[in-house]
């Protein structure tokens, strides 16, 4: 089956840095999404992965590593506009739906 | 332009009703989903419509679940004889096409809450 896991809850101080990691464990693998979800909102496009490697942007990054099924998304210079849930989505290429983990939720504290 | 939109909002409902909650896609995206949050849970993959193929059901958790959509606009789940495990946030998305990297764009979701 698929499995999509990442850390339920982070903290970190804003101006700092924090790395939110993703291990899946898809039937086939078609890309990585990354959205941002503030409490009430919908969910926000950050990145999308397909090839292994970094890619960066502004003050977020995000990695993968297909051959660990291993992303993370990296989140410098920290603000408290930044504490939302993140969560790693798979495309699986059973479809073009989205298999999503169970969200991060990040708390930036002053 | 305006992104997807939902209706209703918020929608409460006795256990046993019929509800019928709505999405209108943004124009000239051919791809649509409805996804289901439950309270602090991921997102759950309910149907994907794309132009006019037969639309993938796979993630229906019942046959009390349904969808429609019209041509490449507005769509509809209905959820029939309502459950109180059915609670939560349904969650519709768009995307340009149904290329895996074409990223959707999610609407602000209807909470329903079955009593």
């Amino acid at each position: 089956g698929q499995n999509i896991d990442q850390p339920t809850e982070m903290t970190a101080t804003e101006g700092a840095i924090v790395q939110i990691n993703c291990t899946y464990q898809t039937s086939g693998f078609n890309g990585l999404f990354w959205y941002q979800q503030h409490a009430g909102e919908a969910p926000t496009f950050l990145s999308y992965n397909v090839l292994d490697g970094l890619e960066e942007k502004g003050r977020f990054s995000s990695f993968l590593s297909r051959s660990k099924g291993y992303s993370y998304l990296l989140l410098k210079e920290l603000q408290m506009k930044d504490s939302a849930s993140y969560l790693c989505a798979v495309n699986d290429n059973a479809g073009n739906m989205l298999t999503f983990g169970g969200g991060t939720r990040l708390m930036v504290k002053p | 332009g305006a992104g997807v939109s939902q209706s209703p909002s918020n929608k409460v409902t006795e256990k046993g009703k019929d509800v019928e909650l709505r999405c209108d896609p943004i124009s000239g995206h051919t791809a649509l989903y409805w996804y289901r949050q439950r309270l602090g849970q991921g997102l759950e993959f309910l149907i994907y419509f794309q132009g006019n193929s037969a639309p993938d059901k796979s993630g229906l958790p019942s046959d009390r679940f349904s969808a429609e959509r019209t041509g490449e606009s507005v769509s509809t789940l209905t959820i029939q004889r309502t459950q109180q495990e059915d609670s939560a946030v349904y969650l519709c998305a768009s995307s340009l096409g149904g290329a895996s990297y074409n990223e959707q764009f999610f609407g602000p979701g209807t909470r329903l809450t079955v009593l």
